[in-house]
């Protein structure tokens, strides 16, 4: 099962910023977060990662809370093309098998 | 573009049929992965290569048959598929051992069982 727990959906103006939360209560020292997006019928695409400090990317910015037991992904400018389910998932970093269990993750509608 | 390519695109077979699904990274990664995604379903990972090694197998029917000749190259071959095999079938790849754990996936291919 996914250590994660995501709404199953938000709704988003275009134009504003995504703020997608996470619940990794049960998250162990070695593990990550990790955030994947799939649009309809593409195969995931990996946007972020993170351990504990909060991290930035051309896609997004990752905020972890001080516990480790919650995280958001920020998208800050939302266009229509970030409509999409995003995934949320803890993995440890640089494991042998690099295995990612994907929970059922939020859709996110951006609407115009 | 992801670097990892997937063929068929979209494949219908009879439950009799034997079919192949290929998939190839061109990223100089370690480690593949296939997936199956149901219709309103999580993703389940199927099998894992690591270093053209199975590590992982998580229970699924023997009429799916992984084969990872060579570190690029991943094939699913099927057979006596039945309908509720119909799903989304993506592989993906990653660099193991050395790093994050960020995979890279293909497209997919679509796959009805009549």
């Amino acid at each position: 099962d996914a250590k994660t727990t995501q709404p199953p959906s938000m709704d988003c103006a275009e134009g504003r910023a995504a703020n997608l939360p996470c619940n990794h209560s049960t998250i162990s020292g070695n593990e990550y977060v990790y955030w994947y997006r799939q649009i309809h019928s593409q195969g995931p695409q990996y946007i972020i990662h993170g351990l504990k400090n909060n991290e930035t990317n051309e896609m997004a910015s990752l905020i972890i809370t001080e516990d480790r037991k919650s995280s958001t992904l920020i998208l800050p400018h939302a266009t229509l093309r970030d409509t999409a389910v995003y995934y949320c998932i803890v993995s440890k970093f640089g494991g042998s098998q690099g295995n990612l269990i994907f929970g059922k993750g939020t859709k996110l509608s951006v609407k115009p | 573009e992801t670097g990892v390519t997937q063929t068929p695109r979209h494949l219908v077979m009879g439950m009799t049929n034997k079919k192949s699904l290929k998939c190839e990274q061109h990223l100089g990664h370690n480690a593949m992965y296939w997936y199956k995604q149901s219709a309103k379903k999580p993703l389940e990972l199927m099998f894992v290569y690591s270093l053209e090694e199975r590590v992982e197998n998580n229970s699924v029917p023997s009429r799916f048959s992984p084969e990872c000749p060579n570190s690029s190259h991943l094939f699913l071959h099927l057979h006596t598929l039945q309908p509720e095999d119909s799903a989304l079938y993506l592989c993906a790849s990653s660099q193991v051992g050395q790093g994050d754990n960020e995979q890279f996936f293909g497209p997919g291919t679509r796959l009805t069982v009549l």
